[in-house]
């Protein structure tokens, strides 16, 4: 396994399209995270999931956001209705659920969105 | 709620000198992690190292240690022999410890600091 992938790694649409962004994590982890970086800034966490199911979604995750984790294996991030402030690179990490205080994150490339 | 805060926009320094980089952060809790994570230009991020809240010792991986103040919530990293590889953005990141439940393991991020290596 040679760790977290994401795809596309950059994405330029226009405003109003829809977009979709995959995150396919290392084999064995069941936990799979989406963070949001903007310029400047540290990694804002969005939402979670543990296996299939999503179990914690950011404030910052607006209704136009949604995400899928079919089979606890890889992810999908949509964005519809893509706005200029979705610009922004996103990231996807993934790991153990740590059970004995364990539970570091891996994280992935990442993908540049760019919305003209 | 948690904050991460590291007051060094960036950083620079000679090859194969030291260098720290700062970080604190505010919480109510009394058992969490703290990690610093290096990301290099266009290339993804990595985990430098981490440290236990209930550990006092402070944690060491090769040229990187931290100096670990619970009291003070103060969290930094030192660089040792610095090299050119280490010019990257260093973040500074918290997550409460699973013991409490309530949260679900995300990373709260500092800003970062840039680092840059002079040859």
């Amino acid at each position: 396994d040679t760790g977290v992938s994401q795809d596309p790694r950059h994405k330029i649409t226009k405003r109003g399209q829809n977009v979709t962004f995959r995150c396919d994590p290392i084999s064995e982890h069941n936990r799979l995270y989406w963070y949001r970086q903007t310029l400047g800034q540290g990694p804002e966490f969005l939402t979670y999931f543990q296996n299939e199911a999503q179990l914690e979604k950011s404030r910052l995750l607006s209704d136009r956001f949604s995400a899928e984790r079919p089979k606890g294996s890889f992810s999908t991030l949509e964005i519809q209705r893509t706005e200029q402030g979705d610009s922004a690179m996103y990231l996807c990490a993934s790991s153990l659920a740590p059970r004995d205080r364990g539970g570091e994150q891996y994280f992935g490339p990442g993908t540049r969105l760019t919305v003209t | 709620a948690q904050t991460v805060t590291q007051s060094q926009p960036e950083m620079s320094v000679q090859e194969a000198e030291t260098v720290t980089l700062s970080c604190t952060y505010d919480t109510s809790e009394s058992d969490y992690y703290l990690f610093w994570y290096k990301q290099p230009p266009s290339r993804q991020m990595i985990l430098v190292i981490r440290q236990e809240a209930y550990k006092q010792q402070n944690a060491t991986e090769n040229r990187f240690s931290v100096n670990f103040q619970k009291a003070a919530k103060s969290f930094s990293l030192k660089i040792s022999d610095s090299q050119l590889g280490d010019a990257a953005m260093y973040f500074c990141a918290y997550r409460s410890s699973m013991n409490y439940g309530g949260s679900q393991g995300n990373l709260i991020f500092g800003k970062g600091t840039k680092l840059s290596v002079k040859p």
